[in-house]
């Protein structure tokens, strides 16, 4: 069964620090995508970022950026440069192609406290 | 954003009460879900539909029913709330059921089970 772990219950850093959140994935598919979704202090679920698992190719947008390794099975996120405003909870997410209906399963999650 | 309501926001019930929680959308998705969050263990998924009147049973599904009769409407019951079931809810929509569509959620709905 599909599985996703994010070791990091909480991470503190003070403002412009770098933060890396990882994510480890399990599934028996070959096809399949990875989420992050932001939630802030008022609740909401945003959907950030995703990568298909046939491109393992690096990006980077504005100060997100993200580390997708199919070999070690970890779709790794990083804020760059970290303001208050990122202060939220982040979720990753995992939705495998033969799974009818899109169903994503989620972390448990990360909670980023960005310091003044 | 995406146009989803989810009704009521908060809702105080007591154990063995029967309760319904609302979600409605305005984008004609085919899609919904319905998720509950729990501390260490994020989102998990309850029910989902694929269409009007067609629903399909999740992770954590045991005590609790949908319907949808309507494409902008699904309805999550619990028959006989339990403490158990006191978490936060949020309801989704995808617009294809392809997985590589991101799901949009709603903003919530936080239940106590008293």
């Amino acid at each position: 069964a599909q599985k996703v772990t994010q070791a990091q219950t909480e991470i503190s850093v003070v403002e412009k620090e770098d933060v890396t959140l990882d994510c480890v994935y399990e599934t028996r598919d070959t096809t399949y995508y990875l989420f992050w979704y932001k939630q802030p202090p008022s609740g909401e679920l945003v959907f950030l970022i995703r990568r298909n698992s046939f491109d393992e190719q690096n990006e980077i947008s504005g100060r997100y950026s993200w580390n997708f390794q199919k070999s070690t099975s970890s779709f790794n996120f990083t804020i760059t440069a970290s303001q208050v405003v990122d202060s939220a909870v982040y979720f990753c997410a995992l939705s495998e192609a033969r799974a009818a209906g899109n169903k994503l399963t989620f972390g448990g999650g990360t909670r980023v406290l960005v310091k003044p | 954003d995406a146009g989803i309501t989810q009704s009521p926001r908060h809702k105080v019930t007591e154990t063995g009460t029967p309760v319904t929680l609302r979600c409605h959308q305005t984008e004609n998705h085919r899609y919904m879900y319905w998720y509950r969050q729990d501390p260490g263990h994020g989102l998990r998924l309850i029910h989902y539909s694929y269409g009007v009147k067609d629903t399909d049973k999740g992770e954590v599904s045991d005590g609790y029913s949908v319907s949808r009769s309507k494409t902008e409407d699904f309805l999550l019951t619990l028959e006989s709330a339990t403490s158990s079931q006191t978490s936060v809810y949020f309801c989704a929509i995808s617009e294809s059921g392809q997985y590589n569509s991101p799901l949009h959620f709603g903003n919530g709905t936080r239940l106590t089970v008293t």
